[in-house]
């Protein structure tokens, strides 16, 4: 049963212009949310997070949002860059439990950035 | 950041031969590391949760007597995979976590490099 969900296998966009990524989930259970970029045969590298007490979270040129209610969350990177091309994962995990930092990933996706 | 090795970065093994495989925090301590495995173009699947000083607790389905987990110190976790056969090729990612507690309590998780397994 998935219960991080990326819909969206691939998305190409125009270097400079706004990638959004789509992550949804269904365990009500999450509030700690993070964005993982992958390169293939690597691990991944920690990008940016969000507790479910906010709505929105800044670093850079990554901006993560959540909306609870919706149980969706998304990543915007602006400007997009070449060097952004890679597959980005959602990972979502239970709170202050003995579960916290048990991490379910969704299925990544594929971001292509053109010249 | 924060640094998470792995070692090896990529083994070759004969069938019904057991690897190990080392994971490092080299610059925090970590009381959990956790490992995952990934199949080609799949996402990260977690196998089990390492926590130092007592028994790795495993996720549904994953055998315990086959990937066996050892977190002997707060900076290494190793998983042995035994008598490995070719479908336990696959590439076997680790992470760390890194605690914040206090207010606003929360941790950073660090992924290691990976290794490729390929069991023939």
């Amino acid at each position: 049963d998935q219960q991080v969900k990326q819909n969206s296998p691939s998305l190409s966009v125009q270097e400079g212009r706004i990638s959004i990524l789509n992550c949804d989930y269904t365990n009500s259970m999450f509030d700690y949310f993070l964005w993982y970029k992958k390169y293939p045969a690597e691990g991944p590298t920690f990008l940016i997070s969000i507790s479910s007490i906010k709505d929105k979270n800044e670093d850079g040129r990554f901006t993560v949002f959540l909306n609870k209610s919706a149980k969706h969350l998304s990543l915007h990177i602006v400007p997009s860059q070449p060097g952004d091309s890679a597959v980005y994962f959602c990972a979502a995990s239970p709170g202050l439990t003995d579960s916290w930092g048990k991490l379910q990933f969704g299925a990544g996706t594929q971001v292509v950035v053109t010249p | 950041g924060a640094v998470v090795s792995q070692h090896p970065s990529r083994v070759i093994c004969k069938s019904g031969t057991s690897v190990k495989i080392e994971c490092r925090s080299l610059d925090f301590q970590a009381t959990t590391m956790f490992w995952y495995r990934q199949f080609p173009k799949q996402s990260l699947m977690l196998m089990a949760t390492s926590n130092e000083g007592s028994k790795a607790t495993y996720e549904q389905g994953v055998e315990k007597d086959k990937f066996l987990i050892n977190h002997a110190s707060l900076t290494l976790s190793t998983l042995t995979v035994t008598s490995a056969h070719p479908e336990d090729s696959s590439f076997y990612i680790c992470s760390a976590r890194k605690n914040h507690y206090g207010r606003g309590a929360h941790y950073e998780q660090y992924f290691g490099p990976g290794t490729r397994l390929t069991v023939t």
